[in-house]
């Protein structure tokens, strides 16, 4: 069957840089996005991975690595407004598959 | 407006009741999605439209009927739903064919409750 695996919550402080990690198991590969939803809003996009490799924008960074089904999101310098679910998504052979999401906490 | 935008934001119906969401892209997108976002579940594709043509339904139930008049616009009605069928209800668009599932923007959701 088609698997993502994402941790269901984290908890993080304030300036730390927390690694949010993702797992898959999918018929097929064409690429993996990360989303942002805050509570009661709608999921904003945050980054695309097609190749092996990290890709940096700003205070987030995605890595993929296709070989061992695995992705991570970074994110740097943590701020009270990351606090919100991350979710990952796999581009399929003909479907996008969703994580049941990673829920962030930051404290102060 | 940009963006996606979804009405109402918030609804409740009673399992007799008969009700539409409805969503609108102003991106200029030629597919549209409607997904289910339940608690501890990952979000669950139900209907995709490219160019106002149906080209996916996830064995969703009939008290769900998607409608697109045009490539701006989705509308799912809701008639004699469940309990089980309270969740958010987000709205995607995308640029270029549904089926390359190319970076989608949603909608901020319908919050609905079926009493």
């Amino acid at each position: 069957g088609q698997n993502i695996d994402q941790p269901t919550e984290m908890t993080a402080t304030e300036g730390a840089i927390v690694q949010i990690n993702c797992t898959y198991q999918t018929s097929g590969f064409n690429g993996l996005f990360w989303y942002q939803q805050h509570a009661g809003e709608a999921p904003t996009f945050l980054s695309y991975n097609v190749l092996d490799g990290l890709e940096e924008k700003g205070r987030f960074s995605s890595f993929l690595s296709r070989s061992k089904g695995y992705s991570y999101l970074l994110l740097k310098e943590l701020q009270m407004k990351d606090s919100a679910s991350y979710l990952c998504a796999v581009k399929g052979t003909d479907k996008l598959i969703f994580g049941t999401g990673t829920r962030l906490q930051v404290f102060p | 407006e940009t963006g996606v935008t979804q009405t109402p934001r918030h609804l409740v119906m009673g399992m007799t009741n008969k009700k539409s969401l409805k969503c609108e892209q102003h991106l200029g997108h030629n597919a549209m999605y409607w997904y289910k976002q339940s608690a501890k579940k990952p979000l669950e594709l139900m209907f995709v439209y490219s160019l106002e043509e149906r080209v996916e339904n996830n064995s969703v139930p009939s008290r769900f009927s998607p409608e697109c008049p045009n490539s701006s616009h989705l509308f799912l009605h809701l008639h004699t739903l469940q309990p089980e069928d309270s969740a958010l209800y987000l709205c995607a668009s995308s640029q270029g064919r549904a089926g390359v599932w190319n970076t989608q923007y949603f909608g901020p959701g319908t919050r609905l409750t079926v009493l």
